[in-house]
């Protein structure tokens, strides 16, 4: 099983350029999460859905956009790519089944950016 | 402040012996708690998820305790092995939302032969 898929894994950009990091699971669920990770510092949230046509702003949503077209894609554009978001990047999915919070996270391997 | 404090932030250990990985958290009101290992370079896995009522949890090796009273979990490995070296976070949600999660800094892990 696939689970949670995300491309590309590695990616280097020069400041001001734009990209799109795409997420794809394949367990028809429902929520969708895009957080990202640095040194010393827990996951934080970036962007999520709770389902398809929706999406909400996390906790650190300034400078990156999201798009939930189709239920088994959550895609995360990043405008105008500043140092700052030189991070790694991790999708996560989840069913919506359930009492809040209770569903298992099923993260990707995660796509590691460099902005110089 | 919601926070979830983890400690040691990193430990080393001879592969066989136990070790207990600590998780404080200040999150309330208080949903569920759950234990990841996270190897290098790869996605957060999940070892156990604790609802308030539960206070202890097994997966194989892996035992994981709860006191929502003290709010403090621990991770308990028993027997460790080379490929227990990982990162170990401690994530905790709320009872309100859907979609948060706090996570904390992690534990890095390092089983020596």
């Amino acid at each position: 099983n696939a689970g949670v898929t995300q491309t590309p894994k590695f990616r280097v950009l020069k400041t001001g350029q734009s990209m799109t990091l795409l997420c794809a699971q394949d367990m028809n669920h429902e929520y969708m999460y895009w957080y990202r990770q640095d040194p010393g510092m827990g996951l934080r949230l970036i962007h999520y859905s709770v389902g398809e046509g929706t999406t909400a702003k996390g906790e650190v949503p300034d400078g990156y956009n999201v798009s939930r077209l189709k239920k088994q894609n959550f895609l995360l554009g990043l405008e105008s790519a500043a140092p700052s978001q030189t991070s790694v990047y991790f999708c996560a999915s989840r069913t919506g089944q359930g009492t809040a919070n209770t569903g298992e996270l099923f993260f990707g391997e995660g796509s590691r950016l460099t902005v110089l | 402040k919601n926070q979830v404090e983890q400690s040691p932030q990193s430990l080393i250990i001879l592969e066989g012996k136990n070790c207990t990985l600590q998780c404080n958290y200040t999150v309330s009101p208080f949903s569920n708690l759950r234990w990841y290992k996270q190897d290098t370079g790869r996605g957060p896995v999940s070892l156990t998820i604790m609802t308030f009522s539960e206070n202890t949890k097994s997966n194989g090796r892996y035992t994981a305790t709860l006191d929502a009273d003290t709010k403090q979990s621990s991770l308990h490995i028993t027997a460790s092995q080379l490929s227990d070296s990982a990162s170990y976070i401690c994530v905790v949600s709320p009872y309100s939302g859907t979609y948060k999660y706090i996570f904390g800094t992690g534990t890095r892990l390092k089983v020596l032969a």
